[in-house]
């Protein structure tokens, strides 16, 4: 069945440091690749999605690439902020149960000053 | 985007009671989903939920102990029924709209 492996946390940054959460994936077809955010005590948000190969999703200074040959979709931002701290899912949706996301186990990101 | 509320928010129950938690969206949805996330892990889901139709359940859930119920396509309960502590989790719904699923703000659960 489809799965995502994340990069294990909790990352602690510098606030200005570059951010990388690696993020793979295994699926049939080719998948809708996402990242969800949860920042503390709110509801999980869409941060961004890839809908095929090559696209790039990017919002708030942060990006990701659907790498098809490598099944990856890792998380980059170039500075990161203190308010950036929250907990990060990759996510997938495959073609046929189209909604259905499958989740990684989540990477807890710390910013401090 | 689409706006979900879930009730309760929280709630501390006993073994072997049964919580139903219910998820209002504000407009029509045709499938609505619920997730379990269990302390420190992700999302898992538990089963989508069709108006006028049974509820389709995961692979390690089922009906009996995670009754669904979909009365109207803004609408839907989850209950949880005889709770043990394993049952301690986070349970979201959620929708898809315009391509992009939008979750519930959670209703987390402690069985004591």
């Amino acid at each position: 069945g489809d799965s995502v492996t994340q990069m294990e946390g909790p990352v602690t940054l510098s606030e200005e440091a570059f951010l990388t959460i690696n993020c793979t994936y295994t699926a049939t077809g080719y998948p809708s690749l996402f990242w969800y955010v949860q920042y503390p005590g709110e509801g999980l948000q869409l941060l961004l999605k890839a809908t095929k190969a090559d696209d790039k999703g990017s919002n708030k200074g942060f990006e990701a690439t659907y790498r098809k040959e490598t099944t990856s979709f890792h998380l980059e931002k170039g500075s990161v902020q203190v308010s950036d701290s929250a907990v990060y899912f990759c996510a997938l949706s495959d073609l046929i149960t189209a909604s259905k996301l499958t989740f990684g186990t989540g990477t807890r990101l710390q910013v401090t000053l | 985007s689409a706006v979900i509320s879930q009730k309760p928010s929280r709630d501390i129950c006993q073994r072997g009671t049964s919580l139903t938690i219910q998820c209002q969206v504000d407009s029509q949805v045709t499938m609505m989903f619920w997730y379990r996330q269990q302390p420190g892990q992700s999302l898992t889901l538990i089963a989508t939920a069709n108006q006028g139709s049974e509820a389709t359940y995961e692979s390690g859930f089922v009906i009996d102990k995670f009754p669904i119920s979909r009365p109207n396509l803004t609408f839907s309960t989850l209950t949880v029924s005889n709770m043990s502590p394993e049952d301690s989790s986070i349970y979201l719904c959620s929708v898809t709209r315009g391509g992009e699923q939008f979750f519930g703000p959670g209703t987390r659960l402690t069985v004591l």
